[in-house]
């Protein structure tokens, strides 16, 4: 069974780093093909998609947050880990980590969502 | 970056209706268009995947068609748990999300 976790602060200050975790089991994410995104979802509002890393370790961002964000794995342990600096009451979310088997396949499995906000 | 533009934003139908979701991109995505269901307070879920697939576990009152830029999700005839928010999303270029339909009941 491919299951998904999001873990994290759920609350940061202005100007702060948020750093998420994604710990994932019941496949490899050294696979071949497979690929690991974070999405978030302001309250009310649509999806965003964050960043992507791939089984081989390439690293993709969204153009609009590309200067904020960093995207790591660490295989032998399961997680994705996810880096958002200087933070802001507008980053304010939920946010979720998917697999997708293929960079243009799907988000097949999502995890929960962990809701974070930003506040003084 | 390719736009994703869904319509109509909201929708509100009856149980038993037949209702179609329409999502166009901003440039050629050719079959690489997924639609999501979400009910409140729960991550999306994978309904249709390029284009047309059904997902398995999905029942086939739903189903989609579409390709190049204009694409539609059709519900044949809706049931009480359909009421959800449904998103289309590319995966033809990195990925990127329409605005959402919420489908109410009338």
């Amino acid at each position: 069974q491919v299951t998904l976790r999001e873990s994290g602060p759920a609350l940061v200050k202005p100007t702060q780093t948020l750093t998420l975790t994604c710990s994932f089991s019941g496949f490899a994410l050294s696979t071949t093909g497979m690929c690991v995104s974070w999405i978030r979802q302001p309250p009310g509002k649509a999806l965003e998609w964050l960043a992507r890393i791939d089984w081989d370790d390439d690293k993709y961002y969204s153009t609009s947050l590309k200067t904020r964000l960093t995207i790591s794995k660490d295989t032998s342990k399961n997680l994705v880990v996810l880096t958002m600096t200087n933070m802001d009451p507008v980053d304010t979310a939920t946010y979720y980590c998917a697999r997708g088997q293929s960079p243009t396949e799907p988000f097949d499995i999502w995890g929960q969502g962990t809701k974070v906000t930003v506040s003084t | 970056d390719i736009q994703m533009t869904q319509s109509p934003s909201s929708l509100s139908a009856s149980v038993g209706d037949r209702v179609t979701i329409t999502c166009r991109a901003s440039q050629s995505i050719v079959h690489y268009l997924n639609w999501y269901q979400q009910i409140p307070g729960k991550a999306p879920k994978l309904l249709i995947y390029t284009a047309s697939n059904l997902q398995s576990g999905v029942p086939s009152r739903f189903s989609a068609s579409g390709s190049g830029t204009d694409f539609t999700l059709t519900i044949s005839s809706l049931q009480p748990e359909d009421f959800a928010t449904y998103f289309c999303q590319q995966s033809y270029s990195l990925y990127t999300f329409g605005q959402g339909t919420k489908l109410e009941i009338k």
